[in-house]
Protein backbone atom coordinates (compact mmCIF):
# COMPACT_ATOMS: atom_id res chain seq x y z
CA UNK A 1 0.00 0.00 0.00
CA UNK A 2 1.28 3.38 -0.99
CA UNK A 3 1.91 5.64 2.06
CA UNK A 4 2.27 9.64 1.44
CA UNK A 5 4.02 11.29 4.54
CA UNK A 6 4.03 14.64 4.56
CA UNK A 7 5.95 16.79 7.59
CA UNK A 8 5.78 19.00 9.30
CA UNK A 9 1.82 18.68 9.51
CA UNK A 10 1.78 22.33 11.12
CA UNK A 11 3.94 25.23 10.10
CA UNK A 12 3.90 28.26 12.05
CA UNK A 13 6.79 30.72 10.58
CA UNK A 14 7.19 34.53 10.50
CA UNK A 15 6.93 36.78 7.46
CA UNK A 16 10.42 37.11 5.68
CA UNK A 17 11.72 33.73 6.79
CA UNK A 18 12.12 30.47 4.48
CA UNK A 19 11.18 26.85 5.41
CA UNK A 20 10.70 23.55 3.43
CA UNK A 21 7.95 20.95 3.54
CA UNK A 22 8.89 17.14 2.93
CA UNK A 23 6.90 14.86 1.42
CA UNK A 24 8.35 10.93 1.73
CA UNK A 25 6.72 8.33 -0.37
CA UNK A 26 6.75 4.48 -0.52
CA UNK A 27 6.58 3.35 -3.92
CA UNK A 28 8.47 3.82 -7.15
CA UNK A 29 6.85 6.94 -8.75
CA UNK A 30 7.95 9.57 -11.28
CA UNK A 31 5.04 11.57 -11.09
CA UNK A 32 3.90 14.24 -8.07
CA UNK A 33 1.80 16.65 -7.73
CA UNK A 34 1.73 19.89 -5.63
CA UNK A 35 -1.55 21.94 -4.51
CA UNK A 36 -2.85 24.38 -2.40
CA UNK A 37 -6.07 24.11 -0.35
CA UNK A 38 -7.28 27.31 1.50
CA UNK A 39 -10.05 27.14 4.15
CA UNK A 40 -12.95 26.10 2.86
CA UNK A 41 -12.05 26.06 -0.86
CA UNK A 42 -11.19 22.96 -3.06
CA UNK A 43 -7.69 22.54 -4.51
CA UNK A 44 -5.63 24.66 -6.22
CA UNK A 45 -2.84 22.79 -8.84
CA UNK A 46 1.25 24.49 -7.83
CA UNK A 47 3.48 21.94 -9.62
CA UNK A 48 3.42 18.96 -11.67
CA UNK A 49 6.92 17.21 -11.08
CA UNK A 50 7.14 14.50 -13.91
CA UNK A 51 10.51 13.38 -13.65
CA UNK A 52 13.36 12.57 -11.90
CA UNK A 53 15.41 16.00 -11.19
CA UNK A 54 12.34 18.11 -11.56
CA UNK A 55 12.60 21.78 -10.30
CA UNK A 56 9.55 24.02 -10.76
CA UNK A 57 9.50 27.68 -9.06
CA UNK A 58 6.30 30.09 -9.18
CA UNK A 59 7.15 32.90 -6.62
CA UNK A 60 7.67 32.39 -3.88
CA UNK A 61 7.43 28.21 -4.00
CA UNK A 62 9.91 26.15 -5.51
CA UNK A 63 9.67 22.46 -5.64
CA UNK A 64 11.36 19.53 -6.54
CA UNK A 65 11.45 15.76 -6.86
CA UNK A 66 14.10 13.16 -5.94
CA UNK A 67 12.24 10.04 -7.19
CA UNK A 68 15.37 8.00 -5.95
CA UNK A 69 15.05 9.55 -2.67
CA UNK A 70 11.45 9.32 -3.10
CA UNK A 71 11.76 12.57 -1.99
CA UNK A 72 9.88 16.24 -3.23
CA UNK A 73 9.99 19.19 -1.11
CA UNK A 74 8.36 22.51 -0.98
CA UNK A 75 10.65 25.12 -0.36
CA UNK A 76 8.79 29.03 0.92
CA UNK A 77 11.44 31.57 0.40
CA UNK A 78 10.98 35.13 2.07
CA UNK A 79 7.20 33.75 3.20
CA UNK A 80 4.60 36.53 3.42
CA UNK A 81 0.69 36.30 4.85
CA UNK A 82 -0.89 35.38 1.17
CA UNK A 83 1.15 32.11 1.58
CA UNK A 84 -0.85 30.59 4.89
CA UNK A 85 -3.08 27.80 3.40
CA UNK A 86 -2.98 23.77 3.69
CA UNK A 87 -0.46 22.49 1.31
CA UNK A 88 -0.76 18.97 -0.31
CA UNK A 89 1.40 16.96 -1.87
CA UNK A 90 -0.43 13.75 -4.12
CA UNK A 91 1.60 10.88 -5.59
CA UNK A 92 0.54 8.92 -9.03
CA UNK A 93 1.68 5.48 -8.15
CA UNK A 94 0.48 4.44 -11.41
CA UNK A 95 2.61 6.70 -13.59
CA UNK A 96 -0.44 7.45 -15.67
CA UNK A 97 -1.72 10.85 -14.77
CA UNK A 98 -4.60 9.60 -13.01
CA UNK A 99 -5.55 8.15 -9.50
CA UNK A 100 -3.52 10.14 -6.82
CA UNK A 101 -2.80 9.15 -2.98
CA UNK A 102 -2.64 11.93 -0.85
CA UNK A 103 -0.10 13.42 2.03
CA UNK A 104 -1.31 14.40 5.11
CA UNK A 105 -1.41 17.79 4.23
CA UNK A 106 1.04 20.85 6.29
CA UNK A 107 -1.00 23.67 7.19
CA UNK A 108 0.95 26.86 7.16
CA UNK A 109 0.41 29.94 9.31
CA UNK A 110 2.81 32.77 8.08
CA UNK A 111 2.53 35.48 11.11
CA UNK A 112 3.02 39.04 9.77
CA UNK B 1 -6.96 23.75 -17.96
CA UNK B 2 -10.57 22.36 -16.80
CA UNK B 3 -12.89 24.16 -15.09
CA UNK B 4 -14.74 21.59 -13.04
CA UNK B 5 -18.13 22.00 -10.87
CA UNK B 6 -20.11 20.27 -8.74
CA UNK B 7 -23.88 20.39 -7.41
CA UNK B 8 -24.96 20.92 -4.95
CA UNK B 9 -22.46 22.80 -3.10
CA UNK B 10 -23.81 22.26 0.34
CA UNK B 11 -26.06 20.44 2.04
CA UNK B 12 -28.16 19.08 5.23
CA UNK B 13 -29.03 15.90 5.24
CA UNK B 14 -31.30 13.36 7.78
CA UNK B 15 -29.43 10.30 8.94
CA UNK B 16 -30.94 7.22 6.28
CA UNK B 17 -31.69 9.45 3.14
CA UNK B 18 -29.12 9.82 -0.03
CA UNK B 19 -27.89 12.47 -1.91
CA UNK B 20 -26.67 12.48 -5.21
CA UNK B 21 -23.46 14.88 -6.36
CA UNK B 22 -23.42 15.73 -9.66
CA UNK B 23 -19.65 16.93 -11.67
CA UNK B 24 -19.25 18.82 -14.83
CA UNK B 25 -16.22 19.13 -16.87
CA UNK B 26 -16.22 21.78 -19.33
CA UNK B 27 -13.99 19.36 -21.66
CA UNK B 28 -13.68 15.94 -22.17
CA UNK B 29 -11.22 14.46 -19.91
CA UNK B 30 -10.20 11.09 -20.04
CA UNK B 31 -10.60 10.20 -15.93
CA UNK B 32 -12.75 11.52 -13.23
CA UNK B 33 -12.40 10.43 -9.62
CA UNK B 34 -14.46 11.13 -6.75
CA UNK B 35 -12.64 12.13 -3.27
CA UNK B 36 -13.22 12.21 -0.19
CA UNK B 37 -12.05 14.84 2.38
CA UNK B 38 -13.03 14.42 5.68
CA UNK B 39 -13.04 17.91 8.40
CA UNK B 40 -9.57 19.04 9.18
CA UNK B 41 -8.00 15.23 7.00
CA UNK B 42 -6.53 15.21 3.48
CA UNK B 43 -8.45 13.62 0.63
CA UNK B 44 -8.91 9.97 0.17
CA UNK B 45 -9.94 8.45 -3.26
CA UNK B 46 -13.03 6.53 -3.15
CA UNK B 47 -13.61 5.34 -6.94
CA UNK B 48 -12.49 5.60 -10.24
CA UNK B 49 -15.68 6.95 -12.41
CA UNK B 50 -15.57 5.09 -15.72
CA UNK B 51 -17.44 5.54 -18.69
CA UNK B 52 -20.01 3.64 -19.51
CA UNK B 53 -18.82 1.04 -17.37
CA UNK B 54 -18.58 0.11 -13.35
CA UNK B 55 -16.87 2.21 -11.06
CA UNK B 56 -13.79 1.07 -9.80
CA UNK B 57 -13.83 1.70 -5.74
CA UNK B 58 -10.82 1.75 -3.16
CA UNK B 59 -10.56 -0.11 -0.18
CA UNK B 60 -13.15 0.48 2.18
CA UNK B 61 -15.77 2.03 -0.26
CA UNK B 62 -18.10 -0.08 -2.06
CA UNK B 63 -20.92 0.39 -4.93
CA UNK B 64 -23.90 -0.42 -2.60
CA UNK B 65 -22.78 2.83 -0.71
CA UNK B 66 -21.03 4.82 -3.32
CA UNK B 67 -23.34 4.23 -6.44
CA UNK B 68 -20.99 6.32 -9.24
CA UNK B 69 -22.22 7.16 -12.82
CA UNK B 70 -20.34 8.05 -15.50
CA UNK B 71 -22.52 8.96 -18.81
CA UNK B 72 -20.03 10.46 -20.93
CA UNK B 73 -16.78 12.18 -20.89
CA UNK B 74 -17.74 14.81 -18.98
CA UNK B 75 -20.44 14.40 -16.52
CA UNK B 76 -20.56 12.20 -13.48
CA UNK B 77 -22.64 11.53 -10.27
CA UNK B 78 -22.33 10.17 -6.66
CA UNK B 79 -25.10 9.09 -4.92
CA UNK B 80 -23.85 8.64 -0.65
CA UNK B 81 -26.66 6.28 0.20
CA UNK B 82 -28.61 5.89 3.57
CA UNK B 83 -26.22 8.16 5.28
CA UNK B 84 -24.95 8.09 8.53
CA UNK B 85 -23.20 11.59 11.01
CA UNK B 86 -19.87 9.39 9.32
CA UNK B 87 -20.53 10.34 6.12
CA UNK B 88 -20.42 14.15 7.13
CA UNK B 89 -17.55 15.22 5.11
CA UNK B 90 -16.48 17.11 1.95
CA UNK B 91 -16.82 14.91 -1.62
CA UNK B 92 -14.89 16.53 -4.28
CA UNK B 93 -14.57 15.05 -8.14
CA UNK B 94 -11.62 15.57 -10.32
CA UNK B 95 -11.03 15.34 -13.82
CA UNK B 96 -7.92 15.26 -16.04
CA UNK B 97 -5.99 14.31 -18.66
CA UNK B 98 -2.54 12.25 -18.55
CA UNK B 99 -0.44 15.05 -16.50
CA UNK B 100 -2.42 17.09 -14.34
CA UNK B 101 -5.55 16.32 -12.04
CA UNK B 102 -8.34 19.20 -11.74
CA UNK B 103 -10.70 19.12 -8.59
CA UNK B 104 -13.74 20.31 -8.20
CA UNK B 105 -15.28 22.57 -5.56
CA UNK B 106 -16.25 20.08 -3.28
CA UNK B 107 -19.67 19.32 -1.93
CA UNK B 108 -19.90 19.81 1.71
CA UNK B 109 -22.37 17.22 3.09
CA UNK B 110 -23.58 17.26 7.26
CA UNK B 111 -25.53 14.53 8.13
CA UNK B 112 -27.54 15.27 11.32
Amino acid sequence: ELKVEQNPLFLSMQEGKNYTIYCNYSTTSDRLYWYRQDPGKSLESLFVLLSNGAVKQEGRLMASLDTKARLSTLHITAAVHDLSATYFCAVDPNNAGNMLTFGGGTRLMVKP
Amino acid sequence: SAVISQKPSRDICQRGTSLTIQCQVDSQVTMMFWYRQQPGQSLTLIATANQGSEATYESGFVIDKFPISRPNLTFSTLTVSNMSPEDSSIYLCSGGQTDTQYFGPGTRLTVL
